[in-house]
Formats: C-alpha cells, structure tokens, sequence
C-alpha cells in the first residue's frame, strides 16, 4: 500500500526557535497534503490543506504565519512551527491522497511529536 | 460544516466477543465516504474500513463490518471475536472525495480484557 513518510518522529526545542516538520509521499503522487494536530485523548483537528504549486488554506482559528506550509513537490510537503512556544506542544500528523486512484482512502504520516521547552 | 459525532467515549470488551462502536454524521450531501480508522498507542493512523455512501451494501473487513444507515445518518463499527490486539481508540471520519480532509469524530477508547 501507499506510503507517507513523517519526519522528524519527535522533537524537543527551545521556545521561540522554529521546527520544521516533513511528510513525503513515498511511491505516490500528492496534489494535496492535510496537516492536523492532535492532543492528548483528543481527535484530530484539521490545521490547513497543502496543495502543490499553490498557497495553502488554513482553517479557522489557525495562524499562518505561525505555521508555514510549503508544498514545493508532488511527494513533500513541510510544516513549520515558527517561533514556538510551549503551547504549541503537540502531536502533529499529515495526511495524503493518491491523486491517480479512484478511492479516497487518506494515508497518514507517522506522526511527530513536538515539545517546546 | 459536516460534524460526526461519537457517543461512547470508553468501551470494554472481553477477548472473543463482540463489540460495536457507535457513529452519527450530519450532512447535507447525498455522495460522500465513511470511514472508521484505529489509533493504536503508536498513534499510527490505520484504516480499519470504509464506505460509499452510494453503496446500499455495508463494508466489511474480516472480522470488522459496518452497519451504515444512510436514512438515519447512522454509521456503527461491528468487531468480532475481539482480540487484545485491537486494543486502541477507534475514529469515525467523514469527508466528500478525495479532495477534502477527513473529519473525525471525537474517538472511542477501546478495552479488550483477557
């Protein structure tokens, strides 16, 4: 099956640094990438969609310019946490879709978690 | 806004029975997915199985099956002979086609018991 590569797994930084969070598509191609956010025993909250060649389109209530989505590429799309602060602490998963299938199953990322100290 | 809503936020199980979660969606669109995914401790996202909306025949996988009631907006997980293994929370998710994202419900942790 399809898969989606998240990296890094789990990071820890210093508040008021920036992380950068990868999710690649490893043997698909991806017009459009999701990044949602989890936190703990809660569900996955929708944070932006990540679309190829374009800007992308965040939800409501979510800062832009504080999470930077670039989707340079049909197989990679980034997340970066700009300035964090420890309430930004959290577990960060992306999601994507074969655009060449028919099904619309979503495959995930691994997930990262993000610590900031 | 489609919203999906899962009531049972704790389920208990023993090995080898049967359990079933619990799944309601609100929507307006008549041509959408279901989906149910497992969330195990990893927090790796598993497909457990999935749905047309414009299929009458419920989903199966195994020893996991749906009871998708379109009318009633109503879309339960059924599994079978539980094994410890799926032991995890379970999310019921929404979305139109493959353009959107999936929203989820708020999850149902599930104990099996030995």
């Amino acid at each position: 099956g399809a898969v989606v590569s998240q990296h890094p797994s789990r990071v820890i930084c210093k508040s008021g640094t920036s992380v950068k969070i990868e999710c690649r598509s490893l043997d698909f191609q991806a017009t459009t990438m999701f990044w949602y956010r989890q936190f703990p025993k809660q569900s996955l909250m929708l944070m932006a969609t990540s679309n190829e060649g374009s800007k992308a389109t965040y939800e409501q209530g979510v800062e832009k310019d504080k999470f930077l989505i670039n989707h340079a590429s049909l197989t990679l799309s980034t997340l970066t946490v700009t300035s964090a602060h420890p309430e930004d602490s959290s577990f960060y998963i992306c999601s994507a879709r074969d655009v060449s299938r028919a099904n619309t199953e979503a495959f995930f990322g691994q997930g990262t978690r993000l610590t900031v100290v | 806004a489609q919203t999906v809503t899962q009531s049972q936020p704790e389920m208990s199980v023993q090995e080898a029975e049967t359990v079933t979660l619990s799944c309601t969606y609100d929507t307006s669109e008549s041509d959408y997915y279901l989906f149910w995914y497992k969330q195990p401790p990893s927090r790796q996202m598993i497909l457990v199985i999935r749905q047309e909306a414009y299929k009458q025949q419920n989903a199966t996988e195994n020893r996991f099956s749906v009871n998708f009631q379109k009318a009633a907006k109503s879309f339960s997980l059924k599994i079978s002979d539980s094994q410890l293994g799926d032991a995890a929370m379970y999310f019921c998710a929404y979305c139109l086609d493959s353009g959107y994202a999936l929203n989820f419900g708020k999850g149902t942790s599930l104990l099996v018991t030995p």
